[in-house]
């Protein structure tokens, strides 16, 4: 069974840089699993930041990007705000039409 | 603007089928460009993929739930339909719909691109 893997948990200050990642439990992350990314605040439906890898959906600052990193995807984070405190998660297309979610990663912002 | 809408009962029984609809407005669930699926996330926990169908009635199944997951467009009502049979506890979760586009190398979107707003089912007897 195929296993998304996420950062459980993060910290970053204000203003600071970070990057979260989304890997595989076997196997390396790359385009062809069209790696998104979904922000997702207490009580609300997820908001999808980054489609495809690398391209911001409509309406997210230029301050969140999507990359693949070595052997996974992963989401970076730079000029962090206290807004920024919620959970990221990513998922992955298997092919066939298959999805696959990370755990998701709580982020802190302090 | 598109919106989506779930709607179901609240609490199910164990061992019952927990049933819930997804109504679409500002858009046509008949469009040839999208896939439309579930997504679930059980309280405190990650989100889980569902299944997703298109609406010629193609369907795509986690391999986890495929056993008990029945998912359905209804074209003449807007709106798609989940199944899910012999509910426990472990599927007690917030139920979310979504609306995926059929990728294209014109937009090189595959994503989930809209969600609705969420639905919370409790299996409880």
């Amino acid at each position: 069974q195929t296993v998304v893997t996420q950062e459980a948990s993060f910290s970053v200050s204000p203003g600071g840089t970070v990057t979260l990642t989304c890997g595989l439990s076997s196997g390396s992350v790359s385009t062809t699993h069209y790696p998104s990314w979904y922000q997702q605040t207490p009580g609300q439906a997820p908001r999808t930041l980054i489609y495809t890898t690398n391209n911001r959906s409509s309406g997210v600052p230029d301050r969140f990007s999507g990359s693949i990193l070595g052997n996974k995807a992963a989401l970076t984070i730079t000029g962090a705000q206290a807004d920024d405190e919620c959970d990221y998660h990513c998922v992955l297309y298997m092919g066939s039409g298959i999805w696959v979610f990370g755990g998701g990663t709580k982020l802190t912002v302090l | 603007q598109l919106q989506l809408q779930e709607s179901g009962p609240g609490l199910v029984k164990p061992s019952e089928t927990l049933s819930l609809t997804c109504t679409v407005s500002g858009g046509s669930i008949s469009s040839s460009s999208y896939y439309w699926g579930w997504v679930r996330q059980p309280p405190g926990r990650g989100l889980e993929w569902i299944g997703s169908t298109y609406y010629s009635g193609s369907t795509y199944y986690n391999p986890s739930l495929k056993s008990r997951v029945t998912i359905f467009v209804e074209t003449s009502k807007n709106h798609f339909s989940l199944k899910l049979s012999s509910v426990t506890a472990a599927d007690t979760a917030v139920y979310y719909c979504a609306r995926l586009p059929l990728y294209s190398t014109l937009t090189g979107y595959l994503a989930f691109e809209y969600w609705g707003q969420g639905t919370l089912v409790t299996v409880s007897s």
